[in-house]
């Protein structure tokens, strides 16, 4: 089974810095990798997605995402965040099990909180 | 619809009662997911239908839970005697379910909250 790892549950950082939201999986099996934000008093929605080629993909916010396969890594990042990205962001993983299921973890969430 | 309703959006209830949950997904969606979040915690994946047909049922916590799908709209999560611990937020997601369906893109419904007392 998958399992996927959000070290941080909390990440304050000050409007305009740059910010990291890490995520790892457990297993370089075929994977299709995925962040989802949930903005305060809102569903989740989906910020981004890797299914193939590129390693690096980007949201239409200023967010992207690279998928490491050697490190079992699809770390967020934002280069300059605004107020507005304060928000939760989910990351997660769709797999095929051995029974041929699709199956989807994701993991504990990080809450990202952008000081002015 | 425009996109998932769920319904209710909260509901409170006592041990031991029986509970029932409804998602409509968004027309077209093929597939469609249950989930549980309890609080401070992640998204717990339980149920995934593809069309009406549940391939694996493994997620469910226990067979207090059950789900079902009328063809390829409406679905409910049932709750049989409810027990404090099953307090959460559940949410219902759908997808286009093409082939492949785990490149599908979900789209999540607002969630019920769902509180045993």
């Amino acid at each position: 089974a998958q399992s996927v790892t959000q070290l941080d549950s909390q990440v304050p950082v000050f409007e305009e810095a740059p910010v990291e939201l890490r995520c790892n999986y457990s297993s370089s099996v075929s994977v299709y990798l995925f962040w989802y934000v949930q903005y305060p008093n809102q569903g989740l929605q989906l910020l981004l997605k890797y299914l193939s080629g590129s390693t690096l993909v980007k949201s239409i916010n200023g967010f992207e995402a690279e998928f490491n396969k050697s490190q079992t890594s699809f770390h967020l990042r934002k280069p300059s965040v605004h107020i507005s990205d304060t928000a939760e962001y989910f990351c997660a993983v769709n797999w095929k099990s051995s029974g041929g299921y699709q199956k989807v973890t994701f993991g504990t969430g990080t809450k990202l909180q952008v000081i002015p | 619809g425009a996109g998932v309703s769920q319904s209710p959006s909260n509901k409170v209830t006592e041990k031991g009662k029986d509970v029932e949950l409804r998602c409509d997904p968004i027309s077209g969606h093929t597939a469609l997911y249950w989930y549980r979040q309890r609080l401070g915690q992640g998204l717990e994946f339980l149920i995934y239908f593809q069309g009406n047909s549940a391939p694996d049922k493994s997620g469910l916590p226990s067979d207090r839970f059950s789900a079902e799908r009328t063809g390829e709209s409406v679905s409910t999560l049932t709750i049989q005697r409810t027990q404090q611990e099953d307090s959460a937020v559940y949410l219902c997601a759908s997808s286009l379910g093409l082939a492949g369906v785990g490149t599908d893109t979900q789209y999540f419904g607002p969630g019920t909250r769902l509180t045993v007392l």
